[in-house]
């Protein structure tokens, strides 16, 4: 069983539709959870990061973290054509150890 | 600003022959590292520096070197490349803020190994 699962997809929506990408992990001692957004044949970029629980906002995106359930989730309002990509999850027990990473999700917004 | 660059984007080689791919910042982050992404796998770490002449290894690191002459520079080597190393190669370079490190990619090397 891989550490952090992430369904492949694609997840395909249309545009303005609230989107919700999710990963599940195993490892209780996660602490650090990422969220990457990678274009088609371009390097990942970051694009919001928490600690431990709770929300976080950042214009049309929200993280969530689900410590107790072991799932984090990235939600997307008003979604746009550009978009569409690789959603990528990662997560560390602390910032002295290396990130473990989901496969990504690919999403496809519908014009 | 540049930010990270990989030269080169796209390469064939074929089995038992040597390479470098190159990576350089210009953000003047002391950590950088590489990994490969391979289809329905996350991304998985190679190698990995802390700082100018100082290297580590990741998770993935049989068949590869590395060296860090240069904060600036980071090139991976593959020794005596095989069908298994086939994948697409990311360079990323970090800087930390309050403990955690924020990761900047390049765009990528396309490897193929005949």
């Amino acid at each position: 069983q891989k550490e952090v699962e992430q369904d492949p997809g694609p997840l395909s929506v249309p545009e303005g539709a609230i989107v919700s990408l999710n990963c599940t992990y195993s490892n209780s001692a996660f602490q650090y959870f990422m969220w990457y957004r990678q274009y088609s044949r371009k390097g990942p970029e970051l694009l919001m990061y928490t600690y431990s629980s709770g929300n976080k906002e950042d214009g049309r995106f929200t993280a969530q973290v689900d410590k107790s359930s072991k799932y984090i989730s990235l939600f997307i309002r008003d979604s746009q054509p550009s978009d569409s990509a690789t959603y990528l999850c990662a997560m560390s027990p602390d910032s002295n150890y290396q990130l473990i990473w989901g496969a990504g999700t690919k999403l496809i917004i519908k014009p | 600003n540049a930010g990270v660059t990989q030269t080169p984007k796209f390469q064939v080689l074929k089995t038992g022959q040597s390479m470098t791919l190159q990576c350089a910042q210009d953000m003047n982050h002391e950590y950088m590292s590489w990994y490969r992404q391979d289809p329905g796998m996350g991304l998985r770490l190679i190698h990995y520096s802390v700082g100018a002449g100082i290297t580590d290894q990741g998770e993935v690191p049989n068949g590869y070197n590395v060296s860090r002459s240069t904060t600036e520079d980071f090139p991976l080597r593959l020794l005596s490349a095989a069908p298994s190393q086939t994948s697409v190669y990311f360079c990323a370079s970090s800087y930390s803020d309050r403990g955690l490190d924020i990761q900047y990619f390049g765009a990528g090397t396309r490897l193929s190994v005949l």
